[in-house]
């Protein structure tokens, strides 16, 4: 079946460091969906790649995908305390656009002051 | 714009009961999503929507779980008999066709 590995599991960086979170499958991806979540709180999308190649920046956040399709990384730009929080990175396994997204584990990042 | 809210946001309830969790989606997002997320893990899939029609139902994890959305706005994910087992949170999400999935802000249910 497949399925999503992140690395790190976790993550702790000074503020204003720079660092990557990957993202990585044995398949071909048909679209990658990286969220934040905080605690107690619903998933934010941040981004969402179809393409090979394809790399999409937000704020301090960039998200590229492979040109094969098979590995993703997020990378945040001088880090904020704000930026802390439980990224995933989802993706459609299914050509055609099932939407029947599988989720890696999560990243747990952490921000020192 | 409102985003996709989901009731009760907390709920306790005895094993062998019946429960209802509700989403209400972003206004014309044509999917509806339902996941299911263990502490620690991503979520995972239950089944989905487009418009009123079930599409895929593949994820629910046995025949004690169903769900509906009958006018193709709000939805309602029903478990029988609650379990024990069943204890995760329930999240919701819903799209434009081809687009990003916006997660509502879960569900947490606790069965006793």
């Amino acid at each position: 079946s497949q399925e999503l590995e992140q690395s790190p599991q976790s993550l702790i960086v000074q503020e204003g460091k720079n660092l990557t979170i990957n993202c990585t499958s044995s398949k071909t991806l048909y679209g990658l969906y990286w969220y934040k979540q905080k605690y107690g709180e619903g998933l934010i999308f941040l981004m969402m790649l179809q393409k090979g190649g394809e790399e999409k920046s937000h704020e301090k956040i960039t998200a590229k995908l492979d040109e094969k399709k098979q590995q993703s990384s997020l990378h945040i730009t001088a880090s904020q305390p704000s930026h802390a929080g439980i990224y995933l990175c989802g993706a459609d396994p299914y050509s055609g656009n099932t939407g029947k997204l599988i989720f890696g584990q999560g990243t747990t990042l952490q921000v020192k002051p | 714009g409102a985003g996709v809210s989901q009731s009760p946001r907390y709920k306790v309830t005895k094993r062998g009961q019946d429960v209802a969790l509700r989403c209400d989606p972003i206004s014309g997002h044509v999917s509806l999503y339902w996941y299911r997320q263990a502490l620690g893990q991503g979520p995972e899939f239950l089944t989905y929507f487009n418009y009123e029609a079930q599409q895929d139902k593949s994820g629910l994890p046995n025949d004690r779980f169903s769900a509906e959305r009958p006018e193709g706005s709000i939805s309602t994910l029903t478990i029988q008999r609650t379990e024990q087992r069943d204890s995760a949170m329930y999240r919701c999400a819903s799209s434009l066709p081809g687009a990003g999935q916006y997660f509502g802000p879960g569900t947490r249910l606790t069965v006793t």
